[in-house]
């Protein structure tokens, strides 16, 4: 399957300052990029996503920039709140085969009041 | 609509026991995926569907087996169940090429 690197694997931030975290990708032929948030014990949700025609999506604090020459994309939370740590997971696709996800190792964000 | 909903959410096994993870989803979703959690790891996809009746393995179908009858169920089967599949387990499902709803998970420890 794809390889998808994702760092860091821990990041401590103070609450509302800014977090990143970037993931890269080996198959250019990968075209959909979602990134999902895991709270302790459970499921992973969907916060964002963006497709390969797209350079870059918002939504309120959240944003996914793409860089698709370079084969990496980056998860940006502005201004964050304490209910922003969790995991955070990155993931692959190449939609034109199938619609398999490769995902990162993940991300623990931890928001310090 | 209830979405993705699996049973059990907890099980515990013997080394050699069978059992079968279910896995319902009521939004008409054609694809559906099993996916195994190891802890602190991200997730490794097992099986895939892309319609009733048609599977297809993922990065780590070793031990487990998969049937599609229905659009709505897509069970995951243990065999001879091994410590190395203790996992937490997720079932997922989506429209072609969108957004994965996954369910809430099922905890499998094999001692």
């Amino acid at each position: 399957g794809e390889n998808v690197e994702q760092h860091p694997s821990t990041l401590s931030v103070q609450e509302g300052d800014s977090a990143v975290i970037k993931c890269t990708y080996s198959d250019s032929a990968s075209n959909y990029f979602p990134w999902y948030k895991q709270e302790l014990g459970k499921r992973p949700q969907l916060i964002i996503d963006i497709r390969s025609n797209v350079g870059e999506k918002k939504d309120q604090r959240i944003a996914v920039t793409l860089n698709k020459t370079a084969k990496h994309f980056s998860l940006h939370i502005t201004e964050t709140q304490p209910e922003d740590s969790a995991v955070y997971f990155c993931a692959v696709t190449v939609q034109i085969n199938d619609y398999k996800l490769s995902f990162g190792a993940g991300t623990t964000v931890t928001v310090r009041a | 609509n209830a979405g993705v909903t699996q049973t059990p959410k907890f099980r515990i096994l013997k080394i050699g026991q069978s059992m079968t993870l279910q896995c319902t989803q009521d939004m008409n979703h054609n694809y559906m995926y099993w996916y195994r959690q190891d802890p602190g790891m991200g997730l490794k996809l097992i099986y895939y569907s892309v319609g009733a009746g048609i599977t297809d393995k993922g990065e780590v179908p070793n031990g487990y087996n998969v049937s599609r009858s229905t659009t709505e169920d897509f069970p995951l089967r243990l065999e001879l169940a091994a410590p190395s599949q203790t996992s937490v387990y997720f079932c997922a499902s989506s429209v072609a090429g969108d957004t994965q709803y996954f369910g809430p998970g099922t905890r499998l420890t094999v001692l």
